[in-house]
């Protein structure tokens, strides 16, 4: 089955502890991405990857970090979490940046205390 | 910059064909709209996206103006589970989510 996969769903931690949430896709995509969601906000862009060892920021990089070593996996850094990196993030995947259709995730809850 | 504007909230009746509409006035000449749904706090879901013909695939149908500086998203036939948001976005580097409308299937 087609997906994308992400983990932990639910975290809870504290302030300074690093952390990483991995995403990883099955259908061989080149395009990559991680979004964060808050109430009133919709959703943000973070990071996106065209391919492998190819990243760039999006609107909200702030505070997180993203490497592409491999084309199925693109996991979320946060070095030093803070209690405003509190949020729904989901990953998505593509075939391309243009033209086709994304795949998301099911979502990292994320609470920084 | 969300570059489309979608009314906040519909209301549609169970059974009767939703039509959400969309304005991108701005939109460039290569770049496609795109629609998608997200039920509660799931990942958001692909809908349908065209460039300039209008376009239709199981889910729904989409309706893109001549001049591309509008579209409308139509479920032809509304159930309780089409009730999400549903976002409208033009694409270019990189998609842009704005608020999407709220749409309520009534029963």
């Amino acid at each position: 089955e087609a997906q994308v996969t992400q983990n932990p769903r639910y975290l809870i931690t504290v302030t300074g502890k690093k952390l990483t949430v991995t995403c990883s896709q099955n259908m061989n995509h080149e395009y990559m991405s991680w979004y964060r969601q808050d109430p009133g906000l919709g959703l943000r862009q973070i990071y996106y990857s065209m391919n492998v060892e190819v990243t760039d920021k999006g609107d909200v990089p702030e505070g997180y970090k993203v490497s592409r070593k491999e084309k199925r996996n693109f996991p979320l850094i946060l070095e030093s979490p803070s209690p405003n990196q509190t949020s729904l993030y989901f990953c998505a995947s593509s075939t391309a940046w243009t033209g086709y259709e994304q795949y998301f995730g099911p979502g990292t809850r994320l609470t920084v205390t | 910059d969300a570059k489309t504007t979608q009314p906040p909230s519909m209301d549609c009746a169970e059974g009767r064909a939703a039509n959400l509409p969309c304005n991108h006035s701005t939109i460039s000449g290569n770049e496609y709209v795109y629609w998608y749904r997200q039920i509660h706090s799931q990942g958001p879901q692909y809908i349908i996206h065209g460039l300039k013909n209008n376009e239709t695939n199981e889910m729904a149908s989409l309706i893109i103006t001549e001049d591309r500086k509008s579209s409308t998203l139509i479920l032809p036939h509304a159930t309780l589970r089409d009730t999400a948001v549903y976002y409208c976005i033009v694409r270019e580097d990189k998609i842009i989510f704005g608020k999407g409308t709220r749409l309520h299937i009534l029963p």
